[in-house]
This record gives C-alpha cells, structure tokens and sequence, in this order.
C-alpha cells in the first residue's frame, strides 16, 4: 500500500518564475492539504481540496493555486516566484471525516 | 482562529521519561494531532486525540484536557533515534476542519 507521494523531492527555481508541484495522496484518501514549511517554523497551511475543489484556505495570496483531479491527486501551481517562497512543501492526504492525517515527503522548493 | 504554544527546545537523557507540552486556545476543537519529524524529513504521524484522557501507543502515549486546553506527549525509555522536533496541532470544527500547527519542539536526546 503505497503512502503519500511527491514529486520532485527537489527544485531550484528564479524569481518571477512558476512552479508546479504534484501528489498522490494515500490509497483510499479523498482529501489533500497542502502546507508550506519554512526552517525552524511549524507546517503552515496552504489549502485544502476535495472533490475536485478547494474546501478552505489558509493565509496566502493568489500567487498559490491549485487543482485536484478525479483520482484524488493533486498540483500545487505558485506564480511569480518570490525569495520568500523558498521552502519544504508538504502534502498531506485523509479520508474525509477521518481520524488521520499522513504526510508525504516533501518537495524542496529553492528560489534563487 | 488557533494558537497554540508549545516550548522551542528540550533536552533529555537516553533510557528517560519526556513530557512535551502543549496549549492552545481554538475558536473550534476537533482533535489534535501530535506529529514527529526528524530534520530534513517529513512529519511522521504519531496520535490524533479527540477525547480528554491517555492514550498509550507503545513507548509514546498523548493525553488531551480539552476544558484546560493542553495536551502532553510522553516519550518513555527514550533512545537517541527519538532526537526530533515534535508537533503538536490543532483540527477546527468548523467548515472543513483545517489544521493548525505549533512551532514545534526541538528535543535532543543525550547519551
């Protein structure tokens, strides 16, 4: 049963640059979370999607997009890449209503 | 909104008990979730408390007191491969149920 999956687990990219980060969340999860992780900070909350929609959304600009597709997997798109934007993107997959909440590994996003 | 407070950095000595703290203060509870991640890694998950009380789960077990707002994660016969930092977050009841997190707390595990 495979976990949560990311690609690619790294990437350097320029200011003023897109980016698309995708996932695959866990078998028999419905819904994906993406958080943003800086050095030495806690996850910080992205949004979150289900059935092909963003459900909620934490405190980011539109620069950070995204998109779920009918087999549950999911892209992160930001825009206009920013120094700030450098981080570890996480992606989080649970069922809905559902107790747990697993991650997977991450993609580290530099902005040069 | 969520705040939740939990201290930077522990230390504690191999073959030891650690209890690592948290509070917060919701505007919603649902649950919440303790996490381990090890530098460089992803967050492993670890326990998802919604009723007050202990929950034990081998060497590590995560108590919750919703009235007071707090929860703790004990790690028992601590062995250095436990040197990680150590989340806490918070599940809303409201909408969706988005997550939380804390800063995190950095333990060090010594000989």
């Amino acid at each position: 049963d495979a976990g949560v999956t990311q690609s690619p687990t790294h990437l350097i990219k320029t200011r003023g640059q897109q980016v698309t980060l995708r996932c695959s969340p866990k078998s028999g999860h419905d819904t994906v979370s993406w958080y943003q992780q800086a050095l030495g900070q806690g996850p910080q909350f992205i949004f979150q999607y289900y059935e092909e929609e963003e459900r909620q959304r934490g405190n980011f600009p539109d620069r950070f997009s995204g998109h779920q597709f009918p087999n549950y997997s999911s892209e992160l798109n930001v825009n206009a890449l920013l120094l700030g934007d450098s981080a570890l993107y996480l992606c989080a997959s649970s069922l809905a209503g559902g107790r747990e909440q697993y991650f997977g590994p991450g993609t580290r996003l530099t902005v040069t | 909104g969520q705040n939740i407070d939990q201290p930077t950095e522990m230390t504690a000595t191999e073959g030891a008990i650690v209890q690592i703290n948290c509070t917060y203060q919701t505007s919603g509870f649902n649950g919440l979730f303790w996490y381990q991640q090890h530098a460089g890694e992803a967050p492993t998950f670890l326990s998802y408390n919604v009723l007050d009380g202990l929950e034990e789960k081998g060497r590590f077990s995560s108590f919750l007191s919703r009235s007071k707002g707090y929860s703790y994660l004990l790690l028992k016969e601590l062995q250095m491969k436990d040197s990680a930092s150590y989340l806490c977050a918070v599940r809303d009841s409201a909408g969706y149920q988005k997550v939380t997190f804390g800063t995190g707390t950095k333990l060090q595990v010594i000989p």
